[in-house]
This record gives structure tokens, sequence and C-alpha cells, in this order.
């Protein structure tokens, strides 16, 4: 039973728009929320997070928005760029459940 | 340099032997943790460990053991009963969760 799910195994945006990738988890009790940035064959690296007494971070170019009540955070990336094509991962809670990962690809 | 070391970064072994994992941390983390990738799903939880000579089953454990003897070391091994082995194994540590974790670079296991 998935209890962060990512439901777009993928996405694709031109060069300089926005990228919105989107997450929903069932647990009420998660209280905090990443989001990672994968490439092949490394380890994620760490991106932005958000605790659930907000519901926005922002940092640079990424933005995280936590809709509790819908149980739904997105990751909003603008401009995007080529070296943003990766997958990237959000995760819930202490021990950090993942999602399954969208590959977003960035064109020119 | 700080940071999070795994090696090697490929390891192949034969069905049926045990094989070492080995993770260090010179972040001075209290909590590592052992993630598995397979193609097409998340990072899944194997083991973690918030401080030293204890650690905790996560969602897959089965198949695998670890050991937290000190603080910068949490090797995983993988056993001959794990069913399906191969794969990307990750291994990150992080403050008092739920703190940012860090990853290590992987370890991609192949059993022939």
């Amino acid at each position: 039973d998935q209890q962060v799910k990512q439901n777009s195994p993928s996405l694709s945006v031109q060069e300089g728009r926005i990228s919105i990738l989107n997450c929903d988890y069932t647990n009420s009790m998660f209280d905090y929320f990443l989001w990672y940035k994968k490439y092949p064959a490394e380890g994620p690296t760490f991106l932005i997070s958000i605790s659930s007494i907000k519901d926005k971070n922002e940092d640079g170019r990424f933005t995280v928005f936590l809709n509790k009540s819908a149980k739904h955070l997105s990751l909003h990336i603008v401009p995007s760029q080529p070296g943003d094509s990766a997958v990237y991962f959000c995760a819930a809670s202490s021990k950090l459940i993942f999602g399954t990962g969208t590959r977003l690809q960035v064109f020119p | 340099d700080g940071g999070i070391t795994q090696s090697p970064k490929y390891l192949f072994r034969k069905e049926g032997q045990n094989v070492t994992l080995s993770c260090e941390q010179n972040l001075n983390h209290d909590a590592m943790y052992w993630y598995r990738q397979d193609p097409g799903q998340g990072l899944r939880l194997i083991y973690y460990s918030q401080i030293v000579n204890d650690f905790q089953k996560g969602d897959i454990a089965e198949g695998y053991s670890v050991s937290r003897e000190k603080k910068e070391s949490f090797p995983l091994t993988v056993t001959s009963a794990q069913k399906n082995p191969t794969a990307f194994y990750l291994c990150a540590s992080s403050a008092i969760p739920p703190g940012t974790q860090y990853f290590g670079p992987g370890t991609r296991l192949t059993v022939l």
C-alpha cells in the first residue's frame, strides 16, 4: 500500500517554462516532507523541504506547496532549465517514505 | 570533507553467496538508513538505525541484516535468503530524525 504517491511517472517541459511535480500522501500524521533530485546511478540529493505548519516554502527557482486538507504537495520549478532533467522523489515523515518518482525532462 | 561513502560502486556475486555493502559517514549523524531502488519503483527502506547498537527493520528487511557497532558505519549484508538481490542500494544518514537525509552514491549489486 503506497503511502506516498507520485502518479506521473514522467513530465516533459520546455526550457524556461514552469515544471510542476505532484505528490499525494495518505497518512495525515505525516508532518514533514522533502523533495529529492536523482541522476542515474547516483544517490538522491536533497532539494527542498516543508513542515506541516507551513503551506509554502521557496528556495530560488524551487517552491514547494503543501495542501494538508487534500494531502497533496507539489514542487514548482521556474524557470525550468535543461540541467533540471532528472528523477524527482517526494518523501514524507521521519522514516522518509518515498514516492516512486517523476522523471522530468526539460528540452530546449 | 564531510560526506557519506559507499563502496564498491559495482558489485557482482554468485547466487547463494552473502555479500556485505559498506556505508561510512563522517557527518556525525546519529541516524543511518539503507534503501533499495528497483526500476520503476521508489526507494524502499530496508533497515534504519537511530543510535549505535540499535537498528529497526524497514519495509523490506527480509533477507538482509545490518550492524551498527560504530556511529560512522552501517554495513548491510545481503544474504542468500534474499530472493531478488539484484538492485541499486543506497545508504543515507541524517541528524535527529526527521532531519534531512544525505545519501551516498549507491552500490549496484548484480547477482549472477
